[in-house]
């Protein structure tokens, strides 16, 4: 079946502790992205990448890292958390021959909370 | 001023009607657009792309593109209880190589029995 699976779907922690959301989808997919999803603000894009080892920043990248070393897998990494960092987040890959494609698989999404 | 605009809605609309539901964007560069469909608690899905003036159609569902006016429209035709959902319309600029995909904030769709 064809997914893009997110780990962990529910996460609390606290201000500061490093944390990691996995992202990896089985569709041999060049472009992945991630976006937050806040109420009334709509999903917004944190990065992206278009291929291995290409990632570049999207709308509101501080205070987050990512990798693209193999085609499957991005992370989305969180140094030190912050409460403003609690939100949905949403990874997501489409297939791409080189622009920014609109047409998005999302997995399932990872509430994180920060206290 | 935001690059894509929706209506937060509600939209209340009866079972059997047609439901319609609008988005305009900012910038005349924008090329293709798309409407995505998202169920409470869950994740958006892809349910109609459209890249060029005009109507698409697919089942019963429309996407209307006008460029001149800067809007993009979703039409459900016999709406079900199950199209209650936000609808998510999205567009991309294409700006030389820096393109963009942007999300509006969505319309909440409530279709009444």
């Amino acid at each position: 079946e064809a997914q893009v699976t997110q780990n962990p779907r529910y996460l609390i922690t606290v201000t500061g502790k490093k944390l990691t959301v996995t992202c990896s989808q089985n569709m041999n997919h060049e472009y992945m992205s991630w976006y937050r999803q806040d109420p009334g603000l709509g999903l917004r894009q944190i990065y992206y990448s278009m291929n291995v080892e290409v990632t570049d920043k999207g709308d509101v990248p501080e205070g987050y890292k990512v990798s693209r070393k193999e085609k499957r897998n991005f992370p989305l990494i969180l140094e030190s958390p912050s409460p403003n960092q609690t939100s949905l987040y949403f990874c997501a890959s489409s297939h791409s021959t080189g622009s920014v494609p609109g047409e998005l698989f999302f997995g399932e999404g990872s509430r994180l909370t920060v206290l | 001023q935001k690059e894509v605009e929706q209506n937060s809605g509600p939209l209340s609309v009866p079972e059997g009607a047609i439901a319609s539901l609008n988005c305009t964007y900012s910038d005349r560069g924008s090329q293709s657009f798309f409407w995505y469909r998202q169920y409470s608690g869950k994740s958006p899905e892809l349910i109609m792309s459209i890249y060029s003036n005009g109507d698409k159609e697919d089942g019963r569902f429309t996407a209307q593109l006008n460029k001149a006016s800067q809007y993009v429209s979703l039409l459900i035709r016999d709406s079900q209880p199950s199209d209650s959902a936000t609808y998510l319309c999205a567009g991309i600029k294409a700006n030389f190589g820096n393109e963009k995909l942007t999300f509006g904030t969505g319309t909440r769709l409530t279709i009444i029995p």
